[in-house]
């Protein structure tokens, strides 16, 4: 099993520049959801999905858009960088809401120049 | 409002002594999920542990042991004579039934020193 995957593992945007983080599961998780990690801030929920064609907003949702067409993807698209968003990204999934443990995927680094 | 505080930034010890992390949380739900990651040099994340709010026994796994006291709203984990691999950032996380969203503490930075 893949687990929980990302790509890229690393990227540079200039600000203004537009790109998408992508994120799969095979588990059949329903549940998914996008954080960004930041220096002494631990890790912050941006947008979640409790299943194929559901979203809803984090605790930082600004400059980020997400969808859910299918169970297996969760893709994060940054519309306009900024220098802001330079963090390390997580994607997650787990089987259900509350009672489940969330398994992450390694990460991608993300530079806003 | 639910919030997870870590208030031990980073902490440094020799090996073989045994370290304490704290995490103290804040929620108005009677059911909720604690949870404590593991964040090596590495970077992923490790999930260690979870705990539901209605079962306060405390856990042990080998070296790791959690102490849940729902009194004092703290869920601390305790690694008895570190090792070198121990060193890392330890999340304190809490869920909640009705929203499923896991709310992160601060992190605790580890080293062990050998």
């Amino acid at each position: 099993n893949a687990g929980v995957t990302q790509t890229p593992k690393f990227q540079v945007l200039k600000t203004g520049q537009s790109m998408t983080l992508q994120c799969a599961q095979d588990m059949n998780h329903e549940y998914m959801s996008w954080y960004r990690q930041d220096p002494g801030m631990g890790l912050r929920l941006i947008h979640y999905s409790v299943g194929a064609g559901i979203t809803d907003q984090g605790e930082v949702p600004n400059g980020y858009n997400v969808s859910r067409s299918t169970t297996e993807d969760f893709p994060l698209r940054l519309l306009s960088a900024a220098p802001s968003q330079t963090s390390v990204y997580f994607c997650a999934s787990s089987p259900g809401l509350a009672v489940y443990e969330q398994y992450f995927g390694p990460g991608t680094r993300l530079t806003v120049t | 409002a639910q919030k997870v505080t870590q208030a031990q930034t980073e902490i440094s010890v020799v090996e073989k002594e045994d370290v304490t992390l704290d995490c103290v949380y804040e929620t108005r739900d009677t059911t909720y999920y604690l949870f404590w990651y593991k964040q090596p040099p590495s970077g992923e994340l490790v999930f260690l542990i979870r705990r539901n709010s209605f079962d306060e026994q405390n856990e042990i796994s080998g070296r790791y042991s959690w102490n849940f006291q729902k009194s004092t709203s703290s869920f601390n984990f305790t690694i008895t004579a570190s090792q070198v691999v121990d060193s890392a950032v330890y999340f304190c996380a809490l869920k909640t039934s009705n929203t499923g969203k896991l709310i992160f503490g601060q992190g605790t930075t580890l080293q062990v020193k050998p």
